[in-house]
C-alpha cells in the first residue's frame, strides 16, 4: 500500500459527461500528479500541483482540469467525455516539488474510467 | 519517435532464471532513470533509481545505464513466479519532476 487513495475505483459514464476523479496523497506529501495510462499511449503524465499551485503541465487535453485543495487532496475534472478518454487514471505523490530525480513519486491504485 | 522505447513482450522465463529487461532512449537531458513494477490492476511501483551512468544492486535487482548508447538495463536474479507483472522504465524531465514512461515489458515466470 503506497498510501495514496484514490476514488472511485471505478467509473462507468456516457460521452458528453463530466467526471470527478479524486485523490489524497501520502500523509506528509505536498506534490500531486495525475497521470493516464491506455493501452495505446502507455502511461502519459498529465498534469503537477505543488502544495496548491500548478507546477508542471504534460499533454493534458482542454477539456481535463485539476486542482489541489488546502488539504493537498486532488480532483481531476474531465468534461465532454469522449470514448478515447477510457483508460486508467492514476495519481501519484511526493514530498517535494520535484527536482528532477530526487523526489520519488508513490503511486495510488487508480480510478479505471469507462465512457461508454 | 517516443522518448523512451520498451520491448513490450511478454517476456516467459522459468523460475530461477535471469530477467534482462532493457529500454532506450533518446533524450540526452535524462539524467535519472527509474524502474517501476506493476501489477495488474494496480498502480506502479518504484523498484530502483540509477543516476547517470553505472550499475545498482538492491537484493536480487541490477540496473545499469549506459549514457553513451542511450541503454537502461534492469536484471532479476533468481526470477520468482511473483516477479510476473509490467516492468517500466521511466525517467524525469530535467525541468521538474514529470516522469516519462517507457510502454512497459510484461514479464511472465513460469514455475
Amino acid at each position: 500500500d503506497s498510501g495514496v487513495t484514490q476514488t472511485p475505483k471505478h467509473l462507468i459514464t456516457a460521452t458528453g459527461q463530466r467526471v470527478t476523479l479524486r485523490c489524497s496523497p501520502r500523509s506528509g506529501d505536498l506534490s500531486v500528479y495525475w497521470y493516464q495510462q491506455s493501452l495505446d499511449q502507455g502511461l502519459q503524465f498529465l498534469i503537477q500541483y505543488y502544495n496548491g499551485e500548478e507546477r508542471a503541465k504534460g499533454n493534458i487535453l482542454e477539456r481535463f482540469s485539476a486542482q489541489q485543495f488546502p488539504d493537498l487532496h486532488s480532483e481531476l475534472n474531465l468534461s465532454s467525455l469522449e470514448l478515447g478518454d477510457s483508460a486508467l487514471y492514476f495519481c501519484a505523490s511526493s514530498v517535494a516539488a520535484g527536482v528532477a530525480g530526487t523526489d520519488t513519486q508513490y503511486f495510488g491504485p487508480g480510478t479505471r474510467l469507462t465512457v461508454l | 519517435q517516443k522518448e523512451v522505447e520498451q520491448d513490450p513482450g511478454p517476456l516467459s522465463v522459468p523460475e530461477g532464471a535471469i530477467v534482462s529487461l532493457n529500454c532506450t532512449y533518446s533524450n540526452s537531458a535524462f539524467q535519472y532513470f527509474m524502474w517501476y513494477r506493476q501489477y495488474s490492476r494496480k498502480g506502479p511501483e518504484l523498484l530502483m533509481y540509477t543516476y547517470s551512468s553505472g550499475n545498482k544492486e538492491d537484493g536480487r535487482f541490477t540496473a545499469q545505464v549506459d549514457k553513451s548508447s542511450k541503454y537502461i538495463s534492469l536484471f532479476i536474479r533468481d526470477s520468482q513466479p511473483s516477479d510476473s507483472a509490467t516492468y517500466l522504465c521511466a525517467s524525469p524531465k530535467a525541468a521538474g519532476n514529470k516522469l516519462t514512461f517507457g510502454g512497459g515489458t510484461r514479464v511472465l515466470v513460469k514455475p
